[in-house]
């Protein structure tokens, strides 16, 4: 039963473009949202994340949005960077339970 | 140090063979984690230790046997696996346990293990 899905597997999008990953769940008691981006031979390191009282967090270059009634979220990169091609992974977490991993998002940022 | 260390980077093994994974980190987080990943999968979460307890084994069969000796050290025992347990094998800690919210987990580079 996967609970967090990310439907496109890759991504590929010009330098200076936006870039926008998304990120669906069914669990509607999740309450945190967060974003994950891996590179080759690394662990997956944490971006960004979302409270579920929020609809948007933003940080420099990367925000997430939030729709809880869809129960979807996404992330956007502007501008984009070569540096920012990665898998970016989304992650769901409720209250005193574990997190939940979507498989990914291969994004290539083309110069 | 704001990172969490595992060794070896990469492991092949036989499916008779002993080995063990390790994972260390220095934050002075409380709860540490051992996830597997095949290729384009998510991560599966496979055991949790909280304040160095054993508090969530997701199922996971005998052959795989964590162990944690303190609060700065994981690991992961392995004894005679099969070749569908070649996968990465990440480690993660964060303050406390299922903080995973407020900053996420520290996860270090993995373990590429590969069963033959």
């Amino acid at each position: 039963d996967q609970q967090v899905k990310q439907n496109s597997p890759s991504l590929s999008v010009q330098e200076g473009r936006i870039s926008i990953l998304n990120c669906d769940y069914t669990n509607s008691m999740f309450d945190y949202f967060l974003w994950y981006k891996k590179y080759p031979a690394e662990g997956p390191t944490f971006l960004i994340s979302i409270s579920s009282i929020k609809d948007k967090n933003e940080d420099g270059r990367f925000t997430v949005f939030l729709n809880k009634s869809a129960k979807h979220l996404s992330l956007h990169i502007v501008p984009s960077q070569p540096g920012d091609s990665a898998v970016y992974f989304c992650a769901a977490s409720a209250i005193s339970n574990d997190m939940r991993f979507g498989a990914g998002t291969r994004l290539t940022v083309k110069p | 140090d704001t990172e969490v260390t595992q060794t070896p980077k990469h492991l092949v093994m036989g499916m008779t063979n002993k080995k063990s994974l390790k994972c260390e980190q220095h934050m002075g987080h409380r709860a540490m984690y051992w996830y597997k990943q095949k290729a384009k999968k998510p991560p599966e979460l496979m055991f949790v230790y909280s304040y160095e307890k054993l508090s969530i084994n997701e199922s996971v069969p005998s052959r795989f046997s964590p162990e944690c000796p303190n609060s700065s050290l994981l690991n992961l025992h392995l004894h005679a696996l099969q070749p569908e347990d070649s996968a990465l094998y990440l480690c993660a800690s964060s303050q406390t346990p299922f903080t995973g919210g407020t900053g996420g987990y520290t996860f270090g580079s993995g373990t590429r293990l590969t069963v033959v």
